[in-house]
């Protein structure tokens, strides 16, 4: 069965603490996504990781990925009041389809 | 800076209606995606088209659901006989051929059927 999963599902987190967002997937996948979606809003594309070995980072944020492990995490360094957000994570299977995480709902308290 | 566009934004109907969605994808992308997001949930596939041809669709898709696309370039989504279990956001999303595949996504096309 195809499948992602992310956890945790929810988490609060203060500002300036440190935190990491896993994604694990079923089965091979050379392609991992992650993406941002504000309440109300469509997503916004904030990594694409296409090896193993591969690392992204954009500000705050870094993305990493094992394909032999079939995880990815996303890091969240000194975490600020604008990350709150939730966060998918997408595999790209055989066949062109896209499979999404559940999930992580992420709230920065001040 | 023209991204991925969808009409309607919102559409009320009542069960037993037919409603259809546009899609208008990145003018340079051959790939365009459909998928449906309940709330709480991460986006689900539903259909891919590469070009005007619709090379996947998921087994989760009823034969009530059907997409176009028929000169590769926008798309539409048709639902027929909605049900109550159909009020979702569709989203649209279009990626170039590759290797990236980086989908970019639209606004969305907010379903509720009463």
């Amino acid at each position: 069965e195809l499948k992602v999963e992310q956890n945790p599902l929810f988490l609060s987190m203060q500002e300036g603490k440190n935190y990491t967002i896993y994604c694990n997937y079923s089965t091979t996948s050379d392609r991992l996504y992650w993406y941002r979606q504000d309440p109300g809003k469509s997503l916004e594309s904030l990594f694409v990781l296409l090896s193993n070995g591969a690392v992204k980072q954009e500000g705050r944020l870094m993305a990493s990925l094992d394909t032999k492990a079939r995880l990815s995490t996303l890091h969240i360094t000194a975490a600020v009041h604008d990350l709150s957000a939730t966060y998918f994570c997408a595999a790209y299977f055989t066949g062109n389809q896209f499979y999404f995480g559940t999930g992580t709902s992420l709230t920065v308290i001040p | 800076d023209t991204g991925v566009s969808q009409d309607p934004r919102h559409k009320i109907t009542k069960r037993g209606q037919n409603v259809t969605f546009r899609c208008d994808p990145i003018s340079e992308h051959n790939r365009l995606y459909w998928y449906r997001q309940t709330l709480g949930q991460g986006p689900e596939f539903l259909t891919y088209f590469q070009n005007e041809a619709q090379l996947e669709k998921s087994r989760l898709l009823s034969d009530r659901f059907s997409a176009e696309r028929p000169k590769g370039s926008f798309s539409t989504l048709e639902i027929q006989r909605t049900e109550q279990g159909d009020s979702a956001m569709y989203l649209c999303a279009s990626s170039s051929s590759g290797p990236r595949y980086e989908q970019y996504f639209g606004p969305g096309t907010r379903l509720t059927v009463t």
